[in-house]
């Protein structure tokens, strides 16, 4: 069945340093990729996505791309922030819509 | 405009009792889901609503969980006698159309604790 494989944490940056959170999945289809962001007492939210195979999803300076050859859709950042600590979790969702695949979440700090 | 609403926000029950969570969605969204997030686990999907058609039940854990949609709109998950492994964090989520493209809205969550 399909899923989800991110890396384990926690990560623990300095400020400014380049972040790669790998992600990798397993799909029978042509899934869509999602990466989610839980900050500190906040809910869930959508940090960016892509719909097909070489889209690269972007927001708030972070990055993902759609690798279809290597199953991937690792996040990168050039420079985090401090504000930048959360829960980050790869997600992808069937063709259906019906079901959405999580990952067990990498948890992120970023010391000043 | 409001975002996806769950109530209570934390609720303690004994093993044994049943409980029952509501999701409030946003206003037009055809598509709900509800999760469970343990400690240390991802989001594990539980049931999914899409319109009036019938629901997706495939991760419901057990035949003490069960959930309803009422009018399309508000639903609710109940656990019938609970027991401690069932304590987790609960959480909704609506999308637009339920598409596999759809971003999903969550709600705040739904903290269980089962003594």
């Amino acid at each position: 069945g399909d899923s989800v494989t991110q890396m384990e944490g926690p990560v623990t940056l300095s400020e400014e340093a380049f972040l790669t959170i790998n992600c990798t999945y397993t799909a029978t289809g042509y899934p869509s990729l999602f990466w989610y962001v839980q900050y500190p007492g906040e809910g869930l939210q959508l940090l960016l996505k892509a719909t097909k195979a070489d889209d690269k999803g972007s927001n708030k300076g972070f990055e993902a791309t759609y690798r279809k050859e290597t199953t991937s859709f690792h996040l990168e950042k050039g420079s985090v922030q401090v504000s930048d600590s959360a829960v980050y979790f790869c997600a992808l969702s069937d063709r259906g819509g019906n079901q959405f695949y999580f990952g067990t979440g990498t948890s992120l700090t970023v010391i000043p | 405009g409001a975002g996806v609403s769950q109530s209570p926000s934390n609720k303690v029950t004994e093993k044994g009792k049943d409980v029952e969570l509501r999701c409030d969605p946003i206003s037009g969204h055809t598509a709900l889901y509800w999760y469970r997030q343990s400690l240390g686990q991802g989001l594990e999907f539980l049931i999914y609503f899409q319109g009036n058609s019938a629901p997706d039940k495939s991760g419901l854990p057990s035949d003490r969980f069960s959930a309803e949609r009422t009018g399309g709109s508000v639903s609710t998950l109940t656990i019938q006698r609970t027991q401690q492994e069932d304590s987790a964090v609960y959480l909704c989520a609506s999308s637009q159309a339920g598409s596999s493209t759809d971003t999903q809205y969550f709600g705040p969550g739904t903290r269980l604790t089962v003594l």
